[in-house]
């Protein structure tokens, strides 16, 4: 979806090293989150924030962090990448539900990252 | 546990042929349930969801899901497969009652065979 860009595309890196991965939408969404895909594993949450003053952590947080730096941006840091997050990354938004209703999530086109 | 099966991980069918990818799921209490689809070097794009109502559910390029409550499925169908429709097919479910966990599957690679 044009609407949500990611920062890098691609990205190598060396063991050790910070990275940012960035994330910018336009759809006006409150909600955003990170995710990581791996062959055979589908795609599993890193990060999530329903605004910019909520922030909380997936299923696979060890090792990554995040800032929500405005309504519409929200950036993925590895502090010290190791080979094991070699990965695809996405951002993804959903606006605020209605009462008995859940919205779909809109993705990013991925950021390939390489750690060596 | 919250979580979604996808028992295939490729299915292939013949051009012009019905196609369906399974999906199961297990949740305690009310799912909401979800398809999404992967074309190469691209995001995932929502095709439909089942929220409440109507079990079957059509979306997007022809598309359609059958919430099956008492066998926990959401298969997703199309009645005639197009070569274009190859691609990673994802299921997901939330449960109705949680806000912060949607479960991905891991993914069905869908091959349309000219």
């Amino acid at each position: 979806d044009a609407d949500v860009t990611q920062t890098p595309r691609n990205r190598i890196t060396k063991t050790g090293k910070r990275i940012m991965l960035e994330c910018s939408q336009t759809k006006g969404h409150d909600r955003m989150y990170w995710y990581r895909q791996d062959p055979g594993l589908g795609l599993r949450l890193i990060y999530y924030s329903f605004d910019v003053k909520d922030i909380n952590k997936g299923e696979i947080s060890d090792g990554y962090s995040v800032s929500r730096q405005a309504q519409a941006k929200f950036s993925l840091s590895l502090e010290s990448a190791i080979p094991n997050q070699t990965a695809l990354y996405f951002c993804a938004t959903s606006d605020f539900p209605r009462s008995g209703s859940y919205n779909e999530q809109f993705f990013g086109p991925g950021t390939r990252l390489t750690v060596l | 546990a919250q979580s979604v099966a996808q028992p295939e991980d490729q299915v292939n069918v013949a051009e012009g042929n019905p196609l369906t990818v399974k999906c199961t799921y297990s949740v305690s209490g009310n799912p909401y349930l979800f398809w999404y689809v992967q074309y190469p070097n691209r995001g995932l794009q929502f095709l439909l969801k089942y929220i409440t109502g109507d079990n079957l559910v059509k979306g997007s390029y022809g598309f359609e899901a059958e919430f099956n409550k008492s066998q926990t499925s959401f298969h997703l169908k199309k009645p005639s497969a197009l070569v274009s429709d190859s691609a990673l097919y994802f299921c997901a479910v939330r449960h109705a009652n949680r806000d912060d966990k949607i479960i991905f599957g891991k993914g069905t690679r869908l091959h349309i065979l000219p």
